[in-house]
């Protein structure tokens, strides 16, 4: 059974800074994505990574994905106010159904 | 740009009351799910559909049923709600073969079981 875990679940930071957020998973996937969601609203898709060693860049926001070690990060930098939202990850279960097992999230907050 | 539409942003409801949340989705896209959305749970799957009439239970269907009459419509029922059901609900669509595409989401509907 595909589980993924996200941490931290909580983070804040002050602006200007650096940091990363981490999203594991328990068994082989070809397909990790991230997600954005404001307070009270939808989801939005941020970056779709697909292969081993793949990297997405938009903006202050950078993306990895390391399938042998099924390990997504995602890397913020100079982190501004406007970045403060829930980030999820979520991994593609594989088969025909194309379900997706989302990670809890992770709350960023950003300080000015 | 990919629509999904649900119903209602907020619902109150009663225990015991049958609910009806409605999704519509304008792209024609094979797959169609609805999640609960509750803190440092994430979003977990309840069930999903992979063409009209069909559908397969998600990690937690215990309490709801879904209907798929038309394509571009999926809607959840909740037999008879229970407290425990107050949450977040949130519907999404994909095509089948997901590629780069990712799922795209609707705006959630906010129940509230009193």
């Amino acid at each position: 059974e595909l589980k993924v875990e996200q941490n931290p679940l909580f983070l804040s930071m002050q602006e200007g800074k650096n940091y990363t957020i981490y999203c594991n998973y328990s068994t082989t996937s070809d397909r990790l994505y991230w997600y954005r969601q404001d307070p009270g609203k939808s989801l939005e898709s941020l970056f779709v990574l697909l292969s081993n060693g793949a990297v997405k860049q938009e903006g202050r926001l950078m993306a990895s994905l390391d399938t042998k070690a099924r390990l997504s990060t995602l890397h913020i930098t100079a982190a501004v106010h406007d970045l403060s939202a829930t980030y999820f990850c979520a991994v593609a279960d594989g088969g025909a159904t194309n379900k997706l097992i989302f990670g809890t999230g992770t709350l960023l907050a950003v300080q000015p | 740009d990919v629509k999904v539409t649900q119903s209602s942003r907020y619902l109150v409801k009663r225990t015991g009351e049958k609910v009806f949340l409605e999704c519509v989705q304008d792209m024609d896209h094979e797959n169609m799910f609805w999640y609960r959305q509750d803190p440092g749970l994430g979003l977990r799957l309840i069930y999903f559909s992979y063409d009209v009439k069909m559908k397969e239970k998600g990690d937690i269907p215990e309490g709801y049923s879904v209907s798929r009459e038309k394509k571009e419509r999926f809607s959840l029922i909740l037999e008879s709600a229970s407290t425990n059901q107050t949450s977040m609900y949130l519907c999404a669509s994909s095509f089948r073969a997901l590629g780069n595409q990712p799922q795209h989401f609707g705006d959630g509907t906010r129940l509230s079981i009193l």
